[in-house]
């Protein structure tokens, strides 16, 4: 109940092109998802984030979509470029108790020049 | 505003050694985050810290782990006796806790351990 599965593992995507990463939940009580981007050598760093109570959040070029009845998510990057090449994690997490992440396995984006 | 700041960066120890991680926080974030995270996994908390009290500790394998936060500034974790399964990175995180855009947490660069 406390996983996050995310897909896919991997995903190569053409310049320009829109890279699309899901993620589902089962805890109902999660109230709370960012998605996190990391570069290699470096700790994750908050990429943009929704709370339940919207269906789709945009921030440039990076939107994310919930779907409260499905109990999943997604992180869309539009018109993706080479220096979007990083791993991305989304997470969830509630907003009573500890306040605590569970994140998903992560995928790993590569975007050609 | 500096970042969470980590030290060392890289740390190579036979197993059964010991070894100390240490992280200075965001100032003034009371809550403060250690994580795992094993290669091509996400990360996983092993212990979190409201101020200079425990939280959250139930992932923290408490007969080799354990870690502290005096003052409820600056933390350390320390591993002892180390295991080949502990490689990995250790990050800290920290954030201000509450609600909205203070849910955020923020991360340091992580501590690269390998246990040979």
């Amino acid at each position: 109940q406390q996983q996050v599965k995310q897909s896919p593992q991997s995903l190569i995507v053409q310049k320009g092109g829109i890279s699309i990463i899901n993620c589902a939940y089962e805890n109902t009580a999660f109230d709370y998802f960012p998605w996190y981007q990391q570069f290699p050598g470096k700790g994750p760093a908050l990429l943009i984030a929704i709370r339940p109570d919207v269906s789709e959040k945009k921030e440039g070029r990076f939107t994310i979509s919930f779907n409260k009845s499905a109990k999943q998510f997604s992180l869309h990057i539009m018109d993706s470029q080479p220096g979007d090449s990083a791993t991305y994690f989304c997470a969830a997490s509630m907003k009573s108790g500890t306040y605590k992440y569970i994140f998903g396995t992560g995928t790993r984006l590569k975007v050609l020049a | 505003e500096a970042g969470v700041a980590q030290s060392p960066r890289y740390k190579i120890i036979e197993k059964r050694q010991s070894v100390a991680f240490w992280c200075n926080p965001i100032s003034g974030h009371a809550t403060l985050y250690w994580y795992q995270q094993i290669l091509g996994q996400g990360p996983k908390l092993l212990i979190q810290f409201q101020n200079n009290g425990v939280v959250d500790d139930s992932q923290l394998p408490k007969d080799r782990f354990s870690a502290e936060r005096l003052k409820g500034v600056d933390s350390t974790l320390k591993i002892q006796p180390a295991k080949l399964e502990d490689s990995a990175v250790y990050l800290c995180a920290s954030s201000s806790l509450g609600t909205g855009a203070k849910d955020e947490q923020f991360f340091g660069p992580g501590t690269r351990l390998t246990v040979l």
